[in-house]
């Protein structure tokens, strides 16, 4: 089976340091992905990783362990327009089919 | 257009209706994809697109789910006899696709449908 885990909220202040976790179980692994959703609007792609180690983008970065089947995506500098959904989600076997966890509901508070 | 972009963006509609949801792809892109979002889940992959092809539709949930692409453009996803579990938002995603490498995915803003 797939399996995708995140915890379904998290809540940080304004300025801070916040790291979302996922770990996955799949039918072999292509990749992972991390995208950002506010309420009511489409997904939009945050970072991939298919090695091991850590991908920095600005603000955002994402980790890799695929021997540990772990990711997480950290978030610096939080703003308010960060509160959103973030979402993670891993290509198995197949190229093509994203497994999406549940994801993320990240609160950003003044 | 810039991106993906879903038609209508709300759909309410009674049980036992049929309905069509559109997709525009984001032009060039050969890969097309669509997912469903529940109310608590997260996305699940429903069939995909190669051209007008759809090597993997293996996510529709049952026969009354069908989806086509003409042109290797716009896709339409068919639902027939509509019942109040498909209920939720449809999101169509397109990618460069091809090549045996993993392609992102971007995706429209989705159609939310509610079977009364």
């Amino acid at each position: 089976g797939q399996n995708i885990d995140q915890p379904t909220e998290m809540t940080a202040t304004e300025g801070a340091i916040v790291q979302i976790n996922c770990t996955y179980q799949t039918s072999g692994f292509n990749g992972l992905f991390w995208y950002q959703q506010h309420a009511g609007e489409a997904p939009t792609f945050l970072s991939y990783n298919v090695l091991d180690g850590l991908e920095e983008k600005g603000r955002f970065s994402s980790f890799l362990s695929r021997s540990k089947g772990y990711s997480y995506l950290l978030l610096k500098e939080l703003q308010m327009k960060d509160s959103a959904s973030y979402l993670c989600a891993v290509i198995g076997t197949g190229f093509q089919k994203l497994v999406f966890g549940t994801g993320t509901r990240l609160l950003v508070s003044p | 257009g810039a991106g993906v972009s879903q038609s209508p963006s709300n759909k309410v509609t009674e049980k036992g209706k049929d309905v069509e949801l559109r997709c525009d792809p984001i032009s060039g892109h050969t890969a097309l994809y669509w997912y469903r979002q529940s109310l608590g889940q997260g996305l699940e992959f429903l069939i995909y697109f190669q051209g007008n092809s759809a090597p993997d539709k293996s996510g529709l949930p049952s026969d009354r789910f069908s989806a086509e692409r003409t042109g290797g453009s716009v896709s339409t996803l068919t639902i027939q006899r509509t019942q109040q579990e498909d209920s939720a938002v449809y999101l169509c995603a397109s990618g460069h696709g091809g090549g045996g490498g993993t392609d992102t995915q971007y995706f429209g803003p989705g159609t939310r449908l509610t079977v009364l």
